[in-house]
């Protein structure tokens, strides 16, 4: 199996504050984990690119203060939206792709609804 | 910049109906693969396919490569509502470990 998990799967925030999702690979070890922003009815946003042990590689006009990630081992990478603010409300996906893996094939969390008041 | 338009961008049909969503490049990729991802869920992966012009069939679903492998389609014969969607295309390339994702086709498949 190639099963990815994703917590807190809601989270409601006031403005200002600072929210972690963790995005775990729970069968498999990810040496790349992919995050994702989706807005309504339209596809997926990439946004940073987190290798483990090293710096993220963030996609053009993301910002990588705001958006920080961590992935500190083969299973567990984290995105912290720092002084959330109502337009970073959205859904966030991340994705895992398996050490050795074939063809680039990724396995998808099942996202984080997050709305910022 | 790698673009990968998908058509259409929505569809609306009735159950029995057959239909096809395509996938356009002018890049060339080395593998290339569908999702499927349902209201409030992540993608889930329904297939990858390598070599120019392969074609493979999952159930209802067949999916084809281009001969160039710029463009792929994706064929859904006597669609249920079960099928109903957003369908996502993914280009991979040789040295670069993300994937590059199509616009996205909603399909609605109506009882």
């Amino acid at each position: 199996g190639a099963v990815v998990s994703q917590h807190p799967s809601r989270v409601i925030c006031k403005s200002g504050t600072s929210v972690k999702i963790e995005c775990r690979s729970l069968d498999f070890q990810a040496t790349t984990m992919f995050w994702y922003r989706q807005f309504p009815k339209q596809s997926l946003m990439l946004m940073a690119t987190s290798n483990e042990g090293s710096k993220a590689t963030y996609e053009q006009g993301v910002e990588k203060d705001k958006f920080l990630i961590n992935h500190a081992s083969l299973t567990l990478s984290t995105l912290t939206v720092t002084s959330a603010h109502p337009e970073d409300s959205s859904f966030y996906i991340c994705s895992a792709g398996k050490a050795g893996g074939r063809f680039n094939e990724q396995f998808f969390g099942p996202g984080t609804r997050l709305t910022v008041l | 910049t790698q673009l990968l338009e998908q058509s259409p961008q929505f569809l609306s049909i009735q159950e029995g109906e057959n239909l096809t969503v395509y996938c356009n490049s002018s890049s060339v990729f080395s593998s290339l693969q569908w999702y499927r991802q349902e209201p409030g869920e992540g993608p889930v992966l329904l297939v990858t396919v390598v070599t120019g012009g392969e074609v493979k069939k999952l159930k209802r679903l067949t999916f084809q490569f281009g001969d160039a492998r710029k463009d792929s389609s994706l064929h859904i014969t006597a669609a249920q509502t079960g099928d109903t969607g957003l369908y996502l295309c993914a280009g991979a390339s040789t040295g670069r470990r993300a994937l590059t994702f199509g616009s996205g086709t909603r399909l609605q498949v109506q009882p």
